[in-house]
């Protein structure tokens, strides 16, 4: 049963210049999240998509924005990059009918902004 | 808003010593509470957690109780092993996000 999955592991990307992330979610979940994990914090929510739609927003700026696609998959987009965006992005897959935010995540995808 | 509080690290700790991370909590209603485990190099792991008061979430040796009164989700273990070093993060269910704690790095010594 494969886990979540992300692409790439790592990526470097210079000020202003935009970047995409790629996530697949574990088999048999539906629901996508994205979180960034600055060096030595805790992941904070930056969203979520259910059937295809952003449904739950964090205290991101309009520069972050998603996609869902048909087989659940997710793409995390950040435009006009700033050196703070360089930090760790996780995804994290769940079954919509599960009431508790049960939440797997992937390994994650190293982002540096130089 | 709804936010989790956890003890600072770094944390050291003998072999087979006894283990407690504190957290508390704010929040509305009742919220799922969780512990995520992170490994070196490695993304979360889902430790355990408690949906509702009173309810104790255990994995691999670890126990956390749900306690409404005190607004308290405190993770402890019984007897640590050096695998166990790791980032351990609190988190909160907020709506459909996970609202997480700094995290507290636990080293465990031989």
């Amino acid at each position: 049963d494969a886990g979540v999955t992300q692409s790439p592991t790592h990526l470097i990307k210079t000020r202003g210049q935009q970047v995409t992330l790629r996530c697949s979610p574990k088999s048999g979940h539906d629901t996508v999240s994205w979180y960034q994990q600055a060096l030595g914090q805790g992941p904070q929510f930056i969203f979520q998509y259910y059937e295809e739609e952003e449904r739950q927003r964090g205290n991101f700026p309009d520069r972050f924005s998603g996609h869902q696609f048909p087989n659940y998959s997710s793409e995390l987009n950040v435009n006009a990059l700033l050196l703070g965006d360089s930090a760790l992005y996780l995804c994290a897959s769940s079954y919509r009918d599960r009431p508790y935010n049960e939440q797997f995540f992937g390994p994650g995808t190293r982002l540096t902004v130089l | 808003g709804n936010s989790v509080t956890q003890m600072e690290g770094p944390v050291t700790l003998s072999e087979e010593a006894f283990l407690t991370i504190n957290c508390t909590y704010t929040a509305t209603g009742y919220p799922s509470l969780f512990w995520y485990v992170q490994y070196p190099g490695e993304g979360l792991q889902l430790l355990l957690k408690a949906t509702k008061a009173d309810d104790k979430g255990s994995n691999k040796g670890f126990e956390a109780t749900y306690r409404k009164e005190t607004t308290s989700f405190h993770l402890e273990k019984g007897s640590v092993q050096v695998s166990d070093s790791a980032v351990y993060f609190c988190a909160l269910g907020s709506g459909y996000a996970l609202n997480f704690g700094k995290g507290t790095s636990l080293l465990v010594t031989p």
